[in-house]
């Protein structure tokens, strides 16, 4: 119930192609939907976040699209660039019930070739 | 402002040994959490502490894990009596103490222990 399954593992796409990322999740007090994205030697870096009462959020070239009824969301990158690649998280909280603590999935590795 | 501060960035232990791993939260954040990241996983949550409390350590094995936030200085993530399956990269993020949450977090750039 605590976990958050993220798939692919890894992606390859080319330069100006679009990425994306899906997770799912099964516990319904999660309220909070972030992805992070990190790069080799540093820490995760919060990327764009959704609450459930949106189905999208956009901001550049990054859209979170939002599935409450199937438990899922996605992360899309448009015109995907080499300065994209780089491991990708989705994560969940349950922020609404006090606690600051966020459930991580297991992450994909996002390649763009020139 | 120096961001989140994570102090060694590595560290190699023997088995047996033990390991002081420190955080300093940014400049005006009061809340403070580890996280460990496995190999090819993603970021587990171990344990939420504000100045001089311990708020959530659900995460936190029973044993040989424990952590501090003092009223100075930095936080302090010690793991005694390491073993190999200790290694991994330990993360620090910060908060501000106006209940943002997740959605406020910092990530350090993490310290990577190795057990040997």
């Amino acid at each position: 119930q605590q976990q958050v399954k993220q798939s692919p593992q890894s992606l390859i796409v080319q330069k100006g192609g679009i990425s994306i990322i899906n997770c799912a999740y099964e516990n319904t007090a999660f309220d909070y939907f972030p992805w992070y994205q990190q790069f080799p030697g540093k820490g995760p870096a919060l990327l764009i976040a959704i609450r459930p009462d949106v189905s999208e959020k956009k901001e550049g070239r990054f859209t979170i699209s939002f599935n409450k009824s199937a438990k899922q969301f996605s992360l899309h990158i448009m015109d995907s660039q080499p300065g994209d690649s780089a491991t990708y998280f989705c994560a969940a909280s349950p922020i609404s019930y006090n606690t600051d603590k966020l459930i991580f999935g297991t992450g994909t590795r996002l390649q763009v070739f020139p | 402002n120096a961001g989140v501060m994570q102090n060694p960035r590595h560290l190699v232990r023997r088995r047996g040994q033990e390991a002081r791993l420190r955080c300093s939260p940014m400049k005006g954040h009061s809340h403070v959490y580890w996280y460990r990241q496995l190999p090819e996983e993603g970021l587990k949550f171990m344990v939420y502490l504000q100045k001089e409390n311990i708020i959530d350590e659900s995460g936190m094995p029973k044993e040989r894990f424990s952590a501090e936030f003092p009223k100075e200085g930095p936080s302090i993530l010690r793991i005694q009596q390491v073993v190999r399956g200790d290694s991994a990269a330990y993360f620090c993020a910060s908060s501000p103490p106006n209940g943002a949450g997740p959605g406020g977090y910092t990530f350090g750039s993490g310290t990577r222990l190795t057990v040997v």
